[in-house]
């Protein structure tokens, strides 16, 4: 049962490059997201899907893109990585309803130089 | 807007204490909270959330809404409690706002 699957674990880019991160769910689950983790700031809403075929900006979603490819993906991209997006990306789901619990991914380990 | 601070950046207490991880939160409305855990290299998981009013490892925590509060408390800490743990607050089920987090040291 593999729950929420993320790629890259670790991934380490230059100021200016671009990459995408992976989620992907296999629960059946309608809302996913995307958070950053960083310390002192907890985790923070970068965006998020509530269904397929929709998509929400979060807390900070500036210089990132997502798409809700169907029903089990949800991509995290960023078009030009700053140092400041150092970070830890969580992706998670859930099947949407209120308080309905978050499934997390392992997280990617994020180092832009 | 709504809001989750947990004051505590770092708790540390020793093995047999009692632990108390605080939390308070700012939302219009009824509030729906959890607490998340996150153990050393470990994804985050769900440790307790206040409507199921469960008791997990030990762990409970009590939503007070005069003092828009739901503190996280647990008798006699362990050693394996050491994580970080992070309150949260489902967002009118469209998100969840979290809080900074408390890194929880639990000493032998």
């Amino acid at each position: 049962n593999a729950g929420v699957t993320q790629t890259p674990k670790f991934q380490v880019l230059k100021t200016g490059q671009s990459m995408t991160l992976q989620c992907a769910q296999d629960m059946n689950h309608n809302s996913m997201y995307w958070y950053r983790q960083d310390p002192g700031m907890g985790l923070r809403l970068i965006y998020y899907s509530a269904s397929e075929g929709t998509t929400d900006k979060g807390e900070v979603p500036n210089g990132y893109n997502v798409s809700r490819l169907n029903k089990r993906e949800f991509s995290l991209r960023l078009e030009s990585a700053a140092p400041s997006q150092t970070s830890v990306y969580f992706c998670a789901s859930r099947y949407g309803a209120t308080n309905e619990k978050l499934f997390f991914g392992s997280g990617t380990q994020l180092s832009v130089l | 807007a709504q809001r989750v601070t947990q004051p505590e950046k770092l708790l540390s207490v020793f093995k047999g204490a009692p632990v108390e991880l605080k939390c308070n939160y700012s939302y219009s409305g009824s509030p729906e909270l959890f607490w998340y855990v996150q153990y050393s290299r470990q994804r985050l998981q769900l440790l307790l959330r206040h409507i199921s009013r469960e008791s997990i490892k030990g762990f409970t925590a009590d939503l007070n809404k005069g003092e828009t509060s739901f503190h996280l408390k647990k008798p006699f800490a362990q050693e394996e409690d050491s994580a970080m743990y992070y309150c949260a607050l489902d967002n009118y089920g469209q998100n969840f706002v979290f809080g900074p987090g408390t890194r929880l040291s639990v000493l032998p």
